[in-house]
């Protein structure tokens, strides 16, 4: 199985930058992923990193280092909207585990 | 769009009463998962099927069964529910070259 660990809150003001870092432990990793969860709603897919190095989607990044087994998301240009929580997820081919999930709050 | 249904967004139920939560996709998915998520614990694998009659224990299958009977239907059974299952349970589903899950809209199930 896998252990991911992540802050459990971050607040930051609209158009600023936010990182939440991910540590894993692993016994079988294919790659990290993040999904993001308003209030009420479902869980939503972000992005995925199989390898090393900085995906880029809009103002989300995410990064992964599998030596350090570390990875993180960095939200840009922070808006009201991002306000939500945020998943790392790894694991092998079947199976997904989670970390705790970081609270955002934006605030005007 | 992939599309995945739950069949309820609450569901109260009593002590010790047989408990099914039904889960449906659109999109022809092998593979289906159902999870619980807890406050600070966030989501937690409890079975997943990759594909018809195949099912494969999470991380705490304990005091829950599945069933996958067609490929677009999973089911979630709490044989005799208790508080301690009191949870949002989340059905989600990913196709087999994807790393990508669907996730359904959630079950707030109360045992009372």
């Amino acid at each position: 199985g896998q252990s991911l660990e992540q802050p459990s809150e971050v607040t930051a003001v609209e158009g600023a930058i936010v990182q939440i870092n991910c540590t894993y432990q692993t016994s079988g990793f294919y790659g990290l992923s993040w999904y993001q969860q308003h209030d009420g709603g479902a869980p939503t897919f972000l992005s995925y990193n199989a390898l090393d190095g900085l995906e880029e989607t809009g103002r989300f990044s995410s990064f992964l280092s599998r030596s350090d087994s570390y990875g993180y998301l960095l939200l840009q240009e922070l808006q009201m909207k991002d306000s939500a929580s945020y998943f790392c997820a790894g694991g092998d081919d079947y199976k997904l585990s989670f970390g705790a999930g970081t609270t955002v709050t934006v605030r005007a | 769009d992939v599309k995945v249904t739950q069949s309820s967004r609450y569901l109260v139920k009593r002590t010790g009463e047989k408990v099914f939560l039904e889960c449906v996709q659109d999109m022809d998915h092998e593979n289906m998962f159902w999870y619980r998520q807890d406050p600070g614990l966030g989501l937690r694998l409890i079975y997943f099927s990759y594909d018809v009659k195949m099912k494969e224990k999470g991380d705490i299958p304990e005091g829950y069964s599945v069933s996958r009977e067609k490929k677009e239907r999973f089911s979630l059974i709490l044989e005799s529910a208790s508080t301690n299952q009191t949870s949002m349970y989340l059905c989600a589903s990913r196709g087999p070259h994807g790393y990508e899950q669907y996730f359904g809209p959630g079950t707030r199930l109360t045992v009372t």
